[in-house]
This record gives structure tokens, sequence and C-alpha cells, in this order.
């Protein structure tokens, strides 16, 4: 099984609906991630969580939400999706205790089109 | 704002063929870190180098980092066609909480 994994896969969705895209690791880090990619743009971060009780916004929050449910579930939400959040969206974790630098496990990605 | 730019954004090359690629960073940095992204699919680390090294290897890889210029660059070696994905390179300022910054990567194809 995966490490991290993520739920759904891929989803079509409609302007104005609200969606939950969810995140979980069996590794066990302290640190989880939500990007999404857009073709041309690379990857940028959305909401990054150091703990369940520490959540802080990316570059491009606005439009989205998160909840750090357990250590190893992290999901981010749409409240009312529109197309141009139609992307490519990745979870991430880390473990940056003992000076590992902060290298980053993805999870495969789910597929979002908002129609 | 995104960190790295990466150079070039797309290197076509032969079996065999050495393959560069060369990235760009702006802040102070503890690390840099190459990931590699198979069509579609999430990102895979690669190699990380501190920002008190200057060069280091891995398998057919070697990455160096230039501080002064702000700048690193990842050489694969004797490229393979199961070498054709995404290279990016990332970066954590010191001042973010160490979330790293992705460029917008380097597609690289790896012909037969």
């Amino acid at each position: 099984d995966a490490d991290v994994t993520q739920t759904p896969r891929n989803r079509i969705t409609k302007t104005g609906k609200r969606i939950m895209l969810e995140c979980s690791q069996t590794k066990g880090h302290d640190r989880m991630y939500w990007y999404r990619q857009d073709p041309g743009l690379g990857l940028r971060l959305i909401y990054y969580s150091f703990d369940v009780k520490d959540i802080n916004k990316g570059e491009i929050s606005d439009g989205y939400s998160v909840s750090r449910q357990a250590q190893a579930k992290f999901s981010l939400s749409l409240e009312s999706a529109i197309p141009n959040q139609t992307a490519l969206y990745f979870c991430a974790t880390s473990d940056f205790r003992g000076g590992k630098g902060n290298i980053q496990y993805f999870g495969a990605g789910t597929r979002l089109s908002v129609l | 704002s995104q960190q790295g730019e990466e150079d070039p954004q797309a290197l076509s090359i032969q079996e065999g063929e050495n393959a560069t690629m060369n990235c760009s960073y702006k802040t102070s940095i503890n690390n840099l870190q190459w990931y590699r992204q198979n069509s579609g699919r999430g990102l895979v680390h690669l190699i990380l180098i501190r920002s008190n090294e200057r060069e280091k290897h891995s398998g057919r890889l070697r990455v160096t980092l230039d501080t002064s210029k702000k700048s690193s660059s990842l050489l694969i070696t004797a490229s393979r066609a199961a070498d054709t994905a995404s290279y990016f390179c990332a970066t954590p300022p010191m001042d973010s909480g160490y979330a790293l910054n992705f460029g917008k990567g380097t597609s690289l194809l790896v012909t037969p």
C-alpha cells in the first residue's frame, strides 16, 4: 500500500459545489502539505500543517480550507468550486525531525475538473 | 511566490547522452532538492544538497550548488528512456517554516 494515499484519484464536479479531497499517510510524519499543479506553473503551495494544531496558509489559499483531523489525515476542501480550480492536486508529507532537511513524499494526486 | 526557476523548460536527447538541467533561486536556503515526476504522477525525491555542499552524487545523478550565484544544476549521465520525466528543483526558504517552493520544472524526453 502507498505511504501517502489520496482520494479520490479523479473527480468531476460542477461550479458551486463543495468538494473535499482527502489525504492519509502511514509514514508517521508530522508535516503535511497540499499543492496544486497547473500546466506551465509548476507546484504551488495551498496549505501546510506542522502538526494537528498548527495549520498555515500557503501561496494560494484563497478559495480553499483544510482540516487536520489527526496526525495521519489532512483534508482539503473547496467550499464553492469554480472552473479555475481545475488542476492536479497533491498531498505531501515530511518529517523534519532528525535533520532530514524536509524531504517530501507525495501522493499519487487527485485530478479535479470543475465544470 | 515560486522560488526556483529551471532551465531549460524542455530538453530532448537520445539514450546514452547526458542531460543537464539548471535551477536558479532567489533567497537564502538551507538546502536544495531535486524531484522527478513521471507524467501525471506524484513527485519523487531524487537528491538533497545542503548549503555547505558544492557537489553531490547519487548513482547517475550529479548535483552542484553555487550559493553565491543562487544556482544549482542536475546532471543525469548516460540517460535512459526511463529517465523521461519532468524534473523540479525545490528550496525551503529559511523564513518559510521549511515548506518547499518548487520551480516550474524541466521536461526531459529521452528517445531510444
